[in-house]
């Protein structure tokens, strides 16, 4: 069975400095994978996904991810971070069997003045 | 613009009422999904429809009913089985491919009087 794990519930950065957000799954076929950002009392919307093709995947607002399979990692990262960009991350990855979508438990970020 | 409605905002229920919560998509996608949001829970499904009068059970449907009877429309009954309902519901909606991201809607956050 597919599952996501997100290491950090909770993670903490300065602005201006590295965002780092961690994703390992596990499957049994190549998965597609997702990067969502969720803001407070609102829905998911769509950072990045990674299909097939180039690993090192571009997103909105500055995000991209990269996807290692020998890792089994698909890791979020962002240069350079902003007050903006406080928000819950979630990553997922999509059963091609089931079509049905495995979410992470999520990653809140703060970002400290 | 196409997106995914959800209504109501807040919505609460008193002991031994069921409530339906709506979601409405015109993004022509046939897969809909319902996911509950408890906090450092991640989202967890609760039932999911690839097509026009047919769903399947989630994780988490024991307490839940739906209905499918249009492409559009995917609602959601909290029963009073359910016994502990306050959470944040989304619906998702996609196309039934598994490579293309879920759409969200904003939820609706339904509380106990």
């Amino acid at each position: 069975a597919q599952s996501v794990t997100q290491l950090g519930s909770h993670v903490s950065v300065s602005e201006g400095a590295l965002v780092l957000l961690r994703c390992n799954y596990s499957s049994s076929v190549p998965p597609y994978l997702f990067w969502y950002v969720q803001y407070p009392n609102q829905g998911l919307q769509l950072l990045l996904k990674y299909t097939t093709g180039a690993t090192l995947v571009k997103g909105i607002n500055g995000f991209e991810a990269e996807f290692k399979k020998s890792e089994t990692s698909f890791h979020l990262t962002k240069p350079s971070a902003h007050m903006s960009d406080a928000a819950e991350y979630f990553c997922a990855v999509s059963d091609q069997r089931t079509y049905k979508y495995i979410f992470g438990t999520g990653t809140r970020l703060k970002v400290l003045a | 613009d196409g997106g995914i409605t959800q209504s109501p905002k807040y919505l609460f229920r008193k002991e031994g009422q069921n409530v339906t919560l709506s979601c409405e998509q015109n993004l022509n996608h046939d897969a809909m999904y319902w996911y509950r949001q408890d906090p450092g829970q991640g989202l967890r499904l609760i039932y999911y429809s690839q097509i026009v009068n047919d769903f399947q059970k989630g994780d988490i449907a024991e307490g839940y009913s739906v209905s499918r009877e249009k492409k559009e429309s995917f609602p959601l009954t909290v029963t009073s089985a359910q016994k502990n309902p306050t959470a944040f519901y989304l619906c998702a909606s996609s196309v039934v491919e598994g490579r293309q991201p879920q759409h969200f809607g904003d939820g609706t956050r339904l509380s106990i009087l």
